[in-house]
């Protein structure tokens, strides 16, 4: 039971590339989150998706796009990377269908990525 | 912005002292929750409190939460210096939005 996995650990970006971010969760989660965390400014919300196949936005969805094609994994992408994406991206999941809808959080790693 | 108030920004405090942080929201809730997290590390979950409770323990953690007010608190008691860390508040909607503010960030000098 390896929770949630975040992949890649660490990224350097030229600034126009593109590139996929990996969430997968082995907790059967029904709801599954990519945040953002920049200093001083705490975490914030990027896209959600609330079960396989959908998705919707969050507090700073603009640059990026989310896939949910299969229950367990959530991709995040960055088309056309920019500096202002520089950050450390974290992935969550929660509520498995057969239980309560009230339920924490668990978080990845973290993937630190940076545009220059 | 949606995300709401955590104050204070920072605490340093000793240790055995109490720690207390509060975390305003402006929209409804369907529950709030607290998170630590350690310095470049993922976030861990530390007590959840539904909108119909009013107060909820948990080892050496208390969370209260008046939704009249649309403020929850934090408060650590004894604290030890392993305690240093980031606490987040976030607030959980009926649409599956899960929002955090920004922290804060607490010192426990041994």
């Amino acid at each position: 039971n390896a929770g949630v996995t975040q992949t890649p650990k660490f990224r350097v970006l030229k600034t126009g590339q593109s590139m996929t971010l990996l969430c997968a969760q082995d907790m059967n989660h029904e709801y599954m989150y990519w945040y953002r965390q920049d200093p001083g400014m705490g975490l914030r919300l990027i896209h959600y998706s609330v079960g396989e196949g959908t998705t919707a936005k969050g507090e700073v969805p603009d640059g990026y796009n989310v896939s949910r094609l299969k229950k367990q994994n959530f991709l995040l992408g960055l088309e056309s990377a920019a500096p202002s994406q520089t950050s450390v991206y974290f992935c969550a999941s929660s509520y498995s269908s057969f239980g309560q809808r009230d339920k924490e959080a668990f978080f990845g790693q973290g993937t630190r990525l940076t545009v220059v | 912005s949606q995300q709401g108030e955590e104050d204070p920004q920072a605490l340093s405090i000793q240790e055995g002292e109490n720690a207390t942080m509060n975390c305003s929201y402006k929209t409804s809730i369907n529950n709030l929750q607290w998170y630590r997290q350690n310095s470049g590390r993922g976030l861990v979950h530390l007590i959840l409190i539904r909108s119909n409770e009013r107060e909820k323990h948990s080892g050496r953690l208390r969370v209260t939460l008046d939704t009249s007010k649309k403020s929850s608190s934090l408060l650590i008691t004894a604290s030890r210096a392993a305690d240093t860390a980031s606490y987040f508040c976030a607030r959980g909607g009926n649409t599956g939005k899960l929002i955090f503010g920004q922290g804060t960030t607490l010192q426990v000098k041994p």
